[in-house]
């Protein structure tokens, strides 16, 4: 069965902290996996996909099949990066969400 | 590029009382739309899958009969919330296929049942 967790609900940083938000998956498959951010009063926007292999507003993902997670990284975390992170697997067509982390960055 | 629309934003209705949701894809047309339910403070639950010109595919615990899915053209979905009652107020959110891998979402729309 599909499986997203995302074992921090709530994580605070300081503002020029590493940040590391934690994706654990499991899939019968090959699995494809996202991140999905939504800032405040806005919609859900995809961050970035596994596949992409990108660094978007300087966060990055790696795809650990060993592990089994897709961690959300980023060296020097900023006051706008507060927002909610979703942790998505998928394909094509269809997507499944972990329950968020809500990150708050400390001025 | 890659806009989609929900209309209302918000309602409030009636227990008893059915709702209309849109769904729109304003600059792409969309085979596939995905209707979302979030409760507060909880993540998004896959409520249903609709694909332009036939039925619905609904998820585990969806009552299909309560929750229409109709998806009449590349660029509207609609959801219905037939007989409305307060534990249906939620806040429902849709998406769009663009390609593969590439889903967008609505704004949301808050729905609360009085």
């Amino acid at each position: 069965a599909q499986r997203v967790t995302q074992p921090e609900k709530l994580l605070s940083v300081f503002k020029g902290a590493p940040v590391e938000l934690k994706c654990n998956y499991s899939y019968s498959g090959s699995p494809e996996l996202f991140w999905y951010v939504q800032y405040s009063r806005q919609r859900l926007q995809l961050l970035l996909r596994h596949i992409s292999r990108e660094s978007i507003k300087g966060f990055t993902a790696d795809l650990n099949k060993g592990e089994t997670s897709f961690h959300l990284k980023k060296p020097f975390a900023q006051e706008e990066d507060s927002a909610m992170y979703y942790c998505a697997l998928g394909g094509a067509n269809n997507l499944f969400f972990g329950t968020g982390t809500r990150l708050t960055v400390i001025p | 590029g890659a806009v989609v629309s929900q209309h209302p934003s918000r309602v409030i209705c009636k227990s008893g009382t059915s709702v209309k949701i849109e769904c729109r894809s304003l600059d792409f047309q969309a085979t596939t739309m995905f209707w979302y339910r979030q409760f507060p403070k909880q993540s998004l639950m896959l409520m249903a899958t609709s694909n332009e010109g036939s039925k619905a595919t609904y998820e585990q615990g969806v009552e299909k009969d309560k929750f229409l899915i109709n998806h009449a053209s590349l660029t509207l979905s609609t959801l219905t919330v037939t007989s409305a009652h307060p534990e249906d107020s939620s806040f429902y959110i849709c998406s769009a296929n663009r390609g593969p891998y590439e889903q967008y979402f609505g704004p949301g729309t808050r729905l609360t049942v009085t």
